[in-house]
């Protein structure tokens, strides 16, 4: 079966500092990969998706930055910390088959302070 | 106007009554709609899909689909405390092939013994 693992849970952080949110998924190959910010109250924004090692897409113009370095593997990161970067931080994956419903499968989540 | 609205609640129900959730969305494009629930501080987790227009039954839960008026439904039936938790709509259109789902901001559900 197929797991998805993020890490750390949780982080605290000062502005100004980078960051480096990391995902793993298992028992799968070629899975395409997303982040994901959801605000407090709101719904998940797509921040990033990747269909494959080295392919990034972005959704949203930011101070974000993601990876792709392995097939499974998916890093989100920043040199400088906003206040606005506060949030839950969502990676998921889904199959990479086209033209039929992909669904999505959600980690377990980051939740960021920035102070 | 945002693709997809979603009532945020939150919304409070005795244990064992019928919880009706919804969604109105703007983009004809989408064809697949699904519903995701969220505990706190958990990440989403699919509840169930619908392909464009009709209903879906699973257990307690029947999702409905009208595409002429763009709304989309969730009930739950004899509803218990378990199913306390933050509930997600989304949607995406047909072949988009990375799987790009649009969702709404969610609605909190309480629901007390």
């Amino acid at each position: 079966s197929q797991t998805i693992h993020q890490w750390p849970a949780t982080l605290v952080q000062p502005v100004g500092s980078p960051l480096s949110l990391e995902c793993t998924v298992e028992g799968t190959s070629n899975p395409n990969l997303y982040w994901y910010r959801q605000a407090a109250g709101r719904g998940l924004q797509l921040l990033f998706y990747s269909v494959g090692i080295g392919q990034i897409s972005s959704e949203v113009p930011q101070n974000l930055s993601a990876s792709r370095p392995q097939d499974r593997q998916f890093i989100l990161s920043s040199k400088k910390l906003l206040l606005s970067d506060s949030g839950f931080y969502l990676c998921a994956w889904s199959r990479s088959t086209s033209g039929r419903l992909n669904e999505q499968f959600f980690g377990p989540g980051t939740r960021l302070t920035v102070l | 106007q945002k693709e997809v609205e979603q009532d945020p609640g939150p919304l409070s129900v005795p244990e064992g009554a019928i919880v009706s959730l919804n969604c109105t969305y703007s983009n004809s494009a989408f064809q697949y709609f699904m519903w995701y629930r969220q505990y706190s501080r958990k990440g989403p987790e699919l509840l169930m899909y619908t392909y464009s227009s009709g209903n879906k039954e699973d257990g307690r839960f029947t999702a409905q689909v009208d595409k002429s008026s763009k709304y989309i439904s969730l009930f739950i039936r004899d509803s218990q405390p378990s199913d306390s938790a933050t509930y997600l709509c989304a949607m995406t259109s047909h072949g988009t092939s990375y799987g790009k789902l649009t969702f709404g901001q969610g609605t909190i559900l309480t629901v007390h013994p």
